[in-house]
């Protein structure tokens, strides 16, 4: 069974720094997208990067990037030049090709950017 | 583009009462939905795909007599939380799937159902 794997519960960064998010995933399926989505207080699920299995190269959205290693089944969101507006919830996600499109989300990280 | 709506933002309602929440994709087609509730401080749970013509299917433990789905339009999905109880109290949140290959899911902004 897929897993996504979230280990920190909270970060802080200072603004205008560059901060890691972490996430690691678990499939013996060898065609999945990851996803990063971010959810402030208001509640609304965010959409911020997708990352296909067989992408040769980084996904990179504006100020997002993301960190794929697919060896280690790690695949981290960089968030560069951190603004107030980013401190919210950041959710990872997995969708396994075949598998309904249904997708298996982490626990989450809640990062606060600080002055 | 891919914007979803969901109405209500927020519901209160009596215990045994019946709550309809809609979801719509505003400006794209999506064969597929999918409704989710989320507890505070928690991930996303979902609930059940929602498809098209067809009906829902259930994610193990959902009482699917309980949250009734009906997919009736490429546009509109709409769950209903039937009888509900204050344990039924949490956040509901719809996504729809744009289209190939990343099939990503943009959300709605989700329904507070609070349930005296």
């Amino acid at each position: 069974a897929q897993k996504i794997t979230q280990t920190q519960p909270g970060m802080f960064v200072q603004e205008k720094e560059a901060v890691t998010l972490d996430c690691t995933y678990d499939t013996s399926d060898p065609s999945y997208g990851l996803f990063w989505y971010k959810q402030p207080s208001s509640g609304e699920m965010i959409f911020l990067i997708y990352q296909g299995s067989y992408d040769q190269q980084n996904a990179t959205e504006g100020r997002y990037s993301l960190n794929f290693q697919k060896a280690r089944k790690s695949a981290n969101l960089v968030i560069s030049a951190s603004q107030l507006g980013d401190s919210a919830m950041y959710f990872c996600a997995m969708r396994l090709t075949g598998g309904g499109n249904k997708l298996t989300f982490g626990t989450g990280t809640q990062l606060k950017v600080e002055l | 583009g891919a914007v979803v709506s969901q109405h209500p933002s927020w519901v209160i309602c009596k215990s045994g009462t019946s709550v309809k929440i809609e979801c719509r994709s505003l400006d794209f087609q999506a064969t597929t939905m999918f409704w989710y509730r989320q507890f505070p401080k928690q991930s996303l749970m979902l609930m059940a795909t929602s498809n098209e013509g067809s009906k829902a299917t259930y994610e193990q433990g959902v009482e699917k007599d309980k949250f009734l789905i009906n997919h009736a339009s490429l546009t509109l999905s709409t769950l209903t939380v039937t009888s509900a109880h204050p344990e039924d109290s949490s956040f509901y949140i719809c996504s729809a799937t744009v289209g190939p290959p990343s099939e990503t899911q943009y959300f709605g902004p989700g329904t507070r159902l609070l349930v005296l």
